[in-house]
């Protein structure tokens, strides 16, 4: 295991488009977490996942987006209606219950919404 | 909403010369971490303090923690041009409930060689 994958690595989308991105945990994690950063400032948690079960998301998610774990494996991150605003870098995170304070992160989706 | 603030928001130093980055924060913690961040990459974890402790080290790493002044600090010594990096805290509140770290805006470290 390579660690934690983010596919895409680069999106260009026009203002209006849905957008789906990929995260691939380290296989033994339980835990994933999806942040957004913008340009200059540290991650913004968005969604917590335990396991399939979606357990805290912030206010920043809006009803554009919606975020899944369907079999506690990977996760999806969806974008609806994409805005200007939305453009980011999105980071996906994962740890395990017997190493909770042991996060690994991937190398980020970025999104540019023109 | 971020946590804290880190301060300063940006360093230049020569190599070989020490770099220290603050990091305050606004809530009760169960640890903090400091991460780097190399351009357009995502985050690597460098080092966790838990709430009871004062200071750890790790290689050329030095973190010390202040709770009742709610901030901590990361000291690199000896820089390379390599340490070139953002680099961020985040805070641990998960005794709370809260199960996601807090990060800070970051300090965008430039060792010049």
């Amino acid at each position: 295991d390579t660690g934690v994958s983010q596919d895409p690595r680069h999106k260009i989308t026009k203002r209006g488009q849905n957008v789906t991105f990929r995260c691939d945990p380290i296989s033994e994690h339980n835990r994933l977490y999806w942040y957004r950063q913008t340009l200059g400032q540290g991650p913004e948690f968005l969604t917590y996942f335990q396991n399939e079960a979606q357990l805290e998301k912030s206010r920043l998610l809006s009803d554009r987006f919606s975020a899944e774990r369907p079999k506690g494996s990977f996760s999806t991150l969806e974008i609806q209606r994409t805005e200007q605003g939305d453009s980011a870098m999105y980071l996906c995170a994962s740890s395990s219950d017997r190493t909770p304070y042991g996060y690994t992160f991937g190398s980020g989706t970025r999104l540019t919404v023109v | 909403s971020q946590q804290g603030e880190e301060d300063p928001q940006a360093l230049s130093i020569q190599e070989g010369e020490n770099a220290t980055m603050n990091c305050s924060y606004k809530t009760s913690i169960n640890n903090l971490q400091w991460y780097r961040q190399n351009s357009g990459r995502g985050l690597v974890h460098l080092i966790l303090i838990r709430s009871n402790e004062r200071e750890k080290h790790s290689g050329r790493l030095r973190v010390t923690l202040d709770t009742s002044k709610k901030s901590s600090s990361l000291l690199i010594t000896a820089s390379r041009a390599a340490d070139t990096a953002s680099y961020f805290c985040a805070t641990d509140a998960s005794d709370t409930g809260r199960r996601a770290l807090t990060f800070g805006s970051g300090t965008r470290l430039q060792v010049q060689p």
